[in-house]
């Protein structure tokens, strides 16, 4: 699987937006960006995924350069349960290559 | 959506002996993953867990020590064998309902081994 490079740790503030990066230089064609987050003591939950074109669901939007080797992932109005780790996931869709390999992801503390 | 129903929710139990946990999905699906997370780390896959069949296995991860068992398409059991504390961890179940679609997880399983 590719990987993908987070920071470790971001903070923000309350109401404001954040934009956690992740970089994925090795992306291939066939790769899908995918975003998860796990809330502390919870099991991780889908964010949001997109391929070339930026996405945009209740959640987030996720942002794509357009050499594919990174994306942003934006909550528009952190709240204090945005408070959670961050996966950036890439997925080769097909068999095995596409299961969810999960790497440090980053932290993201909400301060009130 | 999936609603997962993970048993136990925690234990504790004496090394050399085995747990086996359980996970149920309130409806059919057609992937079923097992996962580790050891204190303060990120998720590590154990092994896809397959309908009728034996589960495909991650590198490091073993049969005799993580048997899985998938009798239909909503429920798995992950046993861990032969326990050591080193197997103290959150164990998660994740479920799709189509190839590479969005996951579902557990609550997870709070394992102590003493």
């Amino acid at each position: 699987d590719a990987k993908t490079t987070q920071p470790n740790s971001m903070e923000s503030n309350e109401e404001e937006p954040v934009h956690l990066p992740c970089n994925h230089s090795t992306i291939s064609g066939t790769d899908y960006i995918h975003w998860y987050r796990q809330l502390p003591s919870q099991g991780p939950e889908y964010v949001i995924h997109g391929l070339t074109s930026n996405v945009n669901n209740r959640m987030a939007s996720l942002a794509i350069a357009e050499d594919r080797k990174s994306s942003t992932l934006i909550l528009h109005r952190a709240t204090l349960r945005d408070a959670a780790v961050y996966y950036c996931i890439l997925r080769r869709y097909g068999g095995s290559q596409g299961n969810l390999i999960f790497g440090k992801g980053t932290k993201l503390s909400v301060k009130p | 959506s999936a609603v997962i129903s993970q048993k136990p929710s925690r234990d504790i139990c004496q090394r050399g002996t085995s747990l086996t946990i359980q996970c149920q999905v309130d409806s059919q699906v057609t992937m079923m993953f097992w996962y580790r997370q050891q204190p303060g780390q990120s998720l590590t896959l154990i092994a896809t867990a397959n309908q009728g069949s034996e589960a495909t296995y991650e590198s490091g991860f073993v049969i005799d020590k993580f048997p899985i068992s998938r009798p239909n398409l909503t429920f798995s059991t992950l046993t861990v064998s032969n326990m050591s504390p080193e197997d103290s961890s959150i164990y998660l179940c994740s479920v799709e309902k189509g190839m590479n679609t969005e996951a579902f997880f557990g609550q997870g399983t709070r394992l102590t081994v003493v």
